[in-house]
């Protein structure tokens, strides 16, 4: 079974640019999860989402950052203008409900200059 | 709000030593927890969880068992190897509080030498 697909993995642009980020889930599981991971330290919370709805936003920075899941399988995550504070990997995980385990991507590492 | 606090590393051993990272956490309701590993440009794997006291998570000889006494959920190996080289995140889930995402420790570092 294929795991969490995200793309690209390695991203690097320049201040002010915009840029997104592509997951495409397990197949099967209905709620799907965007994380932050600064250097050094354990991921944290963007966005849930259940099926094609955002229920857990309240640590997405909406003003640059926004997310979309459509048909509630492949979700997108885009940051306009990127930010130097920017740079973080960028994860994204999925599990067959919320009360299920999660599964993780191997991330999208952005560098923003 | 809920919170886990993990030993700093790096942690440094050589092959087969015993191997102990420390986990505490704080949570409102009845958390389940987990362990996961992130290996070198890799993303994070589960290594094992547990859902309620008492319960032994384990994989792969690694080894946590969830104390609720002392709010504890410690990982252990008993021979380390090379292979073993990871960063270890300690997190754990709050069904009870609505919020469904996990709640990470800051990693712990492990370095195994031959």
């Amino acid at each position: 079974e294929a795991g969490v697909v995200q793309s690209p993995r390695y991203k690097i642009i320049e201040k002010k640019q915009p840029v997104a980020f592509w997951c495409n889930p397990i197949s099967g599981h209905n709620t799907l999860y965007w994380y932050l991971q600064n250097l050094g330290q354990g991921p944290e919370l963007l966005i849930r989402y259940e099926n094609e709805e955002a229920v857990d936003d309240s640590q997405l920075p909406k003003d640059r950052f926004s997310a979309e899941r459509l048909k509630g399988v492949d979700s997108t995550l885009k940051i306009q203008p990127a930010e130097l504070g920017d740079s973080a990997v960028y994860l994204c995980a999925s599990s067959l409900n919320q009360r299920d385990t999660q599964y993780f991507g191997p991330g999208t590492r952005l560098t923003v200059l | 709000g809920n919170s886990v606090t993990q030993m700093e590393g790096p942690v440094t051993l050589s092959e087969e030593a015993f191997l102990t990272i420390n986990c505490t956490y704080t949570a409102t309701g009845y958390p389940s927890l987990f362990w996961y590993v992130q290996y070198p440009g890799e993303g994070l794997q589960l290594l094992l969880k547990a859902t309620k006291a008492d319960d032994k998570g384990s994989n792969k000889g690694f080894e946590a068992t969830y104390r609720k006494e002392t709010t504890s959920f410690h990982l252990e190996k008993g021979s380390v190897q090379v292979s073993d080289s990871a960063v270890y995140f300690c997190a754990l889930s709050d069904l009870d509080t609505g919020r469904r995402a996990l709640t990470f420790g800051s990693g712990t570092r492990l370095q195994v030498q031959p």
